[in-house]
Order: structure tokens, then sequence, then C-alpha cells
């Protein structure tokens, strides 16, 4: 299967500040990335699929400009909190699509105090 | 109506024993059907990955899929305590990027 990273893997910050995660593709070439969120036992919210090279496609009620993506190639997705508030501290994954499956990176996990 | 379904457990099972966990679905286009396990504070694992009905088998896992019923399995034989984890069901149709997620199920062998 497919093997996808992120950075960092846990963070801290403080409120106001913007956070970025780095999702990577190293073994395949990703067209097709999805940023999810998740809550402490709860299941995946998708926030967001980033395409290679144009604007990604934000779920209903995700605010585009306070996560802002980006997927500048094939291999490197990014997604950006902007302005971080307490209630911004979830589990942030993200995944590459292969083929009709998805592989999923390990997940951040961001705690805004 | 959600479009998948899945019992969010929890389940405990001694060690050994035979897990069925399952999904049902309401869309009769989704042809691709996936078994995803997740560890606390971990990224979802592909476990297994079919395409329309049948089943298949990898290891002490199989995965059912009976699209008359819309009904979708996975049995884990010989569960040991490693084993325990949420497991998620997830299904997609042909074309685009649209993944259907259950809740997921949580898992507890017990040694």
């Amino acid at each position: 299967g497919a093997v996808v990273s992120q950075h960092p893997s846990r963070v801290i910050c403080k409120s106001g500040t913007s956070v970025k995660i780095e999702c990577r593709s190293l073994d395949f070439q990703a067209t097709t990335m999805f940023w999810y969120r998740q809550f402490p036992k709860q299941s995946l919210m998708l926030m967001a699929t980033s395409n290679e090279g144009s604007k990604a496609t934000y779920e209903q009620g995700v605010e585009k400009d306070k996560f802002l993506i980006n997927h500048a190639s094939l291999t490197l997705s990014t997604l950006t909190v902007t302005s971080a508030h307490p209630e911004d501290s979830s589990f942030y994954i993200c995944s590459e699509k292969v083929r009709e499956t998805q592989y999923f990176g390990p997940g951040t996990r961001l705690l805004v105090l | 109506q959600k479009e998948v379904e899945q019992d969010p457990g929890p389940l405990s099972v001694p060690e050994g024993a035979i897990v069925s966990l399952n999904c049902t679905y309401s869309n009769s286009a989704f042809q691709y059907f996936m078994w995803y396990r997740q560890y606390s504070r971990k990224g979802p694992e592909l476990l297994m990955y079919t395409y329309s009905s049948g089943n298949k088998e990898d290891g002490r896992f199989t995965a059912q899929v009976d699209k008359s019923s819309k009904y979708i399995s996975l049995f884990i034989r010989d569960s040991q305590p490693s084993d325990s984890a949420t497991y998620l069901c997830a299904m997609s149709i042909f074309t685009g990027n649209q993944f259907y997620f259950g809740t997921g199920t949580s898992l507890t062998v017990i040694p």
C-alpha cells in the first residue's frame, strides 16, 4: 500500500497563531489528497479535497479562509490553520487517493492554548 | 437515512474468538468496499479492499460483500489483543472522489 507521512505529529500553539501541517506521499504521485479532522471517540469528518495544481474543494461548513490548503506538488499537500483558537484543537489526518481507495497519514494532534 | 450505517459498539470479546463486524448501506451504486483499522491516536490503516460482491481473505481477516442485501462484513478469526481498535468501513462509487465512511466499531479483545 501507499505510504503517507505527516509533520508534525503533535503541535501545541498559542491562540491566534497559525499552524502548518504537511502531508507527504512517499511512494505515489498523489493527484488527490483529503484532509479530515477527528474529535475524540468520533468518526472522521472530511474537511476538504485537495487536487494538485488547483484550488481545494471544501465541505459545507468548513471555512476556507481559516483552513488554507495548498497542493503545489504531487507529493505534498499542506493545511494551514490560521489564527487558531482552542476550538480548533483536534486530530487532523490527511490521506491520498490511490485508484479507488485511500491511504491515511498518521495524523497530527493540534492543541491550541 | 445515512449512506452507511455501522454499529458503534463497543464490542468486547475474549482472545481467540471470531469477530464479526458489519455495515449496511443504502446506495446501490457503491462498488468499492474497504475496511480500515484505527488505533487510538493514529491514522486509519487500510486492512481490506474489495470490489463488488463476494469474499476476500487475507490471513485472519475475511471481507464479505453482499450487494443484494447492501451488507458488508469483516470477520476476524483467532482474535488477538492487538486487534483491539476501532474498525471503519468505507465505500465508494466507481468515479469521483467521494468516499462514505461508517462511524466505526470499537473492538476490545480481552486476553
